[in-house]
């Protein structure tokens, strides 16, 4: 069974562009959540999402945002990008809300310049 | 405040040596999850082993066991008969409300032939 699969896996923009990155979670998971990785330091929590409704947001600001479709995948976009918004996005699946297995995918690898 | 504390930013280990990985909470909570991660260089998040708060057992996955004492707030990871292939960074979370999980800021790990 294939994995929590990310796309892209790499990517470069520029201050003040907008990023979509996008996550499909495990065959029969419903919930989807998003972290983004900064060098050095742990995941930090972004969104989750449970059948299609928002159920969490970390504290990150409004450029971020975030749905699920009804296949359960999932979109991330970060508007007017900072460099500093440059970070491993991870895409993390589970079965229920909470779950107690939860799965990452490789993450998107976004180089703000 | 910190929620997850892994005091040892690298550990060293002889291949086929167990090696233990520190890792403390803090929560008021009472119903919470613990989980262990592997980030290689690639960047992917492999879960590891999984313990809830109302586990009485220690969690055991294959090499990997759990050393979960409550009472001292502390979740430990124990990694047996260590292999070249264990080298990465390793991170300890807590699931507190339904959705977020936070992260530690990880410990590096390298195995030694």
């Amino acid at each position: 069974d294939a994995g929590v699969t990310q796309s892209p896996t790499h990517l470069i923009k520029t201050r003040g562009q907008q990023v979509t990155l996008r996550c499909s979670p495990i065959s029969g998971h419903k919930s989807v959540s998003w972290y983004q990785q900064v060098l050095g330091q742990g995941p930090q929590f972004i969104f989750q999402y449970y059948e299609k409704e928002e159920r969490g947001r970390g504290n990150f600001p409004d450029r971020f945002s975030a749905r699920q479709f009804p296949n359960y995948s999932s979109e991330l976009n970060v508007n007017a990008l900072l460099l500093g918004d440059s970070a491993l996005y991870l895409c993390a699946s589970s079965f229920g809300s909470p779950g107690n297995t939860i799965y990452f995918g490789e993450g998107s690898w976004l180089t703000v310049v | 405040a910190q929620k997850i504390t892994q005091t040892q930013p690298g550990m060293f280990v002889q291949e086929k040596e167990a090696v233990t990985l520190d890792c403390t909470y803090d929560t008021s909570d009472q119903s919470y999850g613990l989980f262990w991660y592997k980030q290689p260089s690639s960047g992917e998040m492999i879960f590891l082993i999984y313990q809830g708060s109302y586990d009485e057992q220690n969690a055991t996955e294959g090499r990997y066991s759990l050393n979960f004492q409550k009472a001292r707030k502390s979740a430990n990871l124990v990694i047996s008969a260590s292999q070249l292939g264990d080298s990465a960074m390793y991170f300890c979370a807590m699931r507190e409300a339904e959705y977020a999980l936070n992260f530690g800021k990880g410990t590096s790990l390298l195995v030694t032939p």
